[in-house]
């Protein structure tokens, strides 16, 4: 079965600084993997996705995240959070077939002046 | 605009009644799937489809129901509510063939069930 793991609930950083979130995932196959964010009272956004190719990929709003097949590790990176950065994000893994996602729990980002 | 759209937007129900929660998009996208999501347990898996005339079940699909009968609708009804079942439900639709492969999520729909 697949499965996320997102190990921080919560996470703290200086705007300007930089972010690294979390995300291991239990997969049988080559997985589909995929990074979401949700502000307070709203639905999810996809920030990127890996399929293939290039382990490194870029996202919107200047996000990235690494796949590193060997850890079983799709982690997400920002080199200077803003403010505005500050929401929920969600790690998730599939097949091709997007219907059957799982998520992860989620890691909190708070975004400190 | 194009998106998932769904309603309502809020709903309260008293245990035992039934409702439908309706989904609409108008990407053409072939997979349509409910979540609910719950403080601390990210999202779960309700029900899926893959395309008109196609459902399955996933992680929680218990007191749930769902039909596909285009592909541009994916309601879900709850049977008999229990106040188990509050929660925000998020309906979200893809498409393998989309450039942007990978969820376009509604904003979601507060349930309270007292």
């Amino acid at each position: 079965a697949q499965s996320v793991t997102q190990p921080d609930i919560h996470i703290t950083v200086s705007e300007g600084a930089s972010l690294e979130l979390r995300c291991n995932y239990s997969y049988g196959a080559t997985p589909y993997l995929f990074w979401y964010v949700q502000s307070p009272g709203q639905g999810l956004q996809l920030l990127l996705k890996y399929f293939s190719g290039d382990t490194l990929v870029q996202g919107i709003k200047g996000f990235e995240a690494e796949f590193k097949r060997s850890q079983s590790s799709f982690n997400l990176r920002k080199p200077s959070v803003h403010w505005s950065d500050a929401a929920e994000y969600f790690c998730a893994v599939g097949s091709g077939n997007a219907g059957k996602s799982t998520f992860g729990d989620g890691t909190t980002l708070t975004v400190k002046p | 605009n194009a998106g998932v759209t769904q309603t309502p937007k809020f709903q309260v129900l008293k245990t035992g009644q039934s409702m439908t929660l309706q989904c609409a998009q108008d990407m053409n996208h072939e997979y349509m799937s409910w979540y609910r999501q719950d403080p601390g347990m990210g999202l779960r898996l309700i029900h899926y489809s893959v395309g008109a005339g196609i459902t399955d079940q996933g992680e929680v699909p218990n007191g749930y129901n769902v039909s596909r009968s285009t592909t541009e609708d994916f309601p879900l009804r709850l049977l008999s509510a229990a106040p188990s079942q509050t929660s925000v439900y998020f309906c979200a639709s893809g498409s393998i063939r989309s450039r942007n492969y990978g969820y376009t999520f509604g904003s979601g729909t507060r349930l309270t069930v007292v």
